[in-house]
């Protein structure tokens, strides 16, 4: 299992500023995710942020948009850039701990509103 | 496209009856398919699963069924509890990078005391 500590919990941010949540693992893991659910919706995969590369990014995802750091095994960080109203959301940061990846283990999340 | 679909949104029973939650997918193959419960402010946490080799498996209280002929899976709660709230994700898990992150769109269930 992996315990995994999100902050902050929830934030209230103005349009056109910018976020960063960050996300602490207490073991070393390869891969960490980072999702978004908007309100009503399911969870929707943005990127893959593996140690020492660039992350990866799903379809309708973009660096300059949603910035990701990994400097190491247990932490990484997700900013929300130039944010606007339709970017309020659940934010939640994963980690698999085993090699099949069958067991997502998630962050409590980051409720983000944009006014 | 590999996906999976709850297509009911919500769910309500009474405490101490049957609560089902649906999920269909496409595109089968070797896959292993997992059930997270969501309550509000924290993540979701890992429930039940069950291998495409399997018709159902069994854990207390949580009961998932695999029709592979249908592409559908429900889980069964009995007998469901008011804690037993929260939101239901269905997830698939393949030998593909892509299919091993989709999850469903969730089914938030209500248990009624």
């Amino acid at each position: 299992s992996a315990v995994i500590s999100q902050k902050p919990s929830r934030d209230i941010c103005q349009r056109g500023t910018s976020l960063t949540i960050q996300c602490q693992v207490d073991s070393q893991v390869t891969m960490m995710f980072w999702y978004r659910q908007q309100p009503g919706q399911s969870l929707t995969l943005i990127a893959t942020a593996n140690q020492g590369s660039e992350a990866t990014y799903e379809s309708g995802f973009v660096i300059d948009k949603f910035p990701i750091s990994r400097p190491n095994l247990t932490f990484s960080t997700l900013t929300v850039s130039n944010m606007s109203p339709e970017d309020s959301s659940i934010y939640l940061c994963s980690v698999e701990v085993d090699a099949w990846g069958e067991k997502l283990f998630f962050g409590s999340g980051t409720q983000l509103s944009v006014l | 496209d590999q996906q999976v679909k709850q297509n009911s949104p919500s769910l309500s029973v009474q405490e101490g009856r049957i609560s089902i939650l649906n999920c269909d997918y496409t595109n089968s193959m070797f896959d292993y398919f997992l059930w997270y419960k969501k309550y509000p402010a924290e993540g979701p946490t890992f429930l039940i699963s069950i291998s495409s080799i399997k018709d159902k498996n069994e854990d207390g209280r949580f009961t998932v069924f695999l029709n592979k002929s249908a592409k559908h899976l429900s889980l069964h709660i009995v007998p469901s509890q008011p804690g037993d709230s929260a939101v239901y994700f269905c997830r698939r898990h393949g030998s593909s990078n892509t299919g091993k992150l989709i999850f469903g769109q969730g089914t938030t269930l209500q248990v009624k005391p």
